[in-house]
């Protein structure tokens, strides 16, 4: 079965600062990756994703991931955080050629001034 | 802009009451998905709809817990009877296949229940 690792349940930055929120995941075979957000009482937004071909992601509000199949990672960056970007983000994957979600428990991202 | 509706936004109800959650997926999607969100399990997958039939609930306990696709633009999350520890944020979400057989979910905004 698939399995998700989110490392830190909260991560604190300061505005300006780079965003990193590191996802693992374990399968033997490189799946689908997502990147979700959450805003405060709201359903959750797809970000990013990566299926095939440039393991550079781009996604909204400035987020990129990149894919490393040797590091079985997906982590997700900004260059430079807002105070609009205090969320909290899940990372996801999928089996290629199935339609569920595997969800991790989520990182809080705090943005200060 | 198409998005996921879901109803109720809140509820509050008493232990044992029926509870009845409703969703209306984006029109066109064929694949339906219910979660449900709690500080301690992070995001569940209950149960999912391809083409209204049902494919996967094993994510429900099956004593209380039903989901039906009546028709293609309603999709129910219904539990009966209650208990407290079904509060939670419960999410549906739709999708179809896109490029290589992935799915793009989109969720609604949840329904957030209390059981007190």
């Amino acid at each position: 079965a698939q399995s998700v690792t989110q490392l830190g349940s909260h991560v604190s930055v300061s505005e300006g600062a780079l965003v990193l929120l590191r996802c693992n995941y374990s399968s033997s075979v490189p799946p689908y990756l997502f990147w979700y957000v959450q805003y405060p009482n709201q359903g959750l937004q797809l970000l990013l994703k990566y299926t095939t071909g440039a393991t550079l992601v781009k996604g909204i509000n400035g987020f990129e991931a990149e894919f490393k199949k040797s590091e079985t990672s997906f982590h997700l960056t900004k260059p430079s955080a807002h105070m609009s970007d205090a969320a909290e983000y899940f990372c996801a994957v999928s089996d290629r050629g199935y339609s569920t979600l595997t969800f991790g428990k989520g990182t809080m991202l705090l943005v200060s001034p | 802009d198409a998005r996921v509706t879901q109803t109720p936004r809140h509820k509050v109800t008493e232990m044992g009451q029926e509870v009845t959650m409703r969703c209306q997926p984006i029109l066109g999607h064929n694949t339906v998905f219910w979660y449900r969100q709690t500080m301690m399990q992070g995001l569940e997958l209950l149960a999912y709809f391809r083409n209204r039939a049902p494919l996967d609930d094993s994510g429900m306990p099956k004593d209380r817990f039903s989901a039906e696709m009546p028709d293609a633009t309603l999709a129910t999350l219904k539990i009966q009877p209650s208990e407290p520890r079904d509060s939670a944020v419960y999410f549906c979400a739709s999708g179809s296949p896109g490029p290589g057989g992935t799915y793009e979910q989109y969720f609604g905004p949840g329904t957030r229940l209390t059981v007190t």
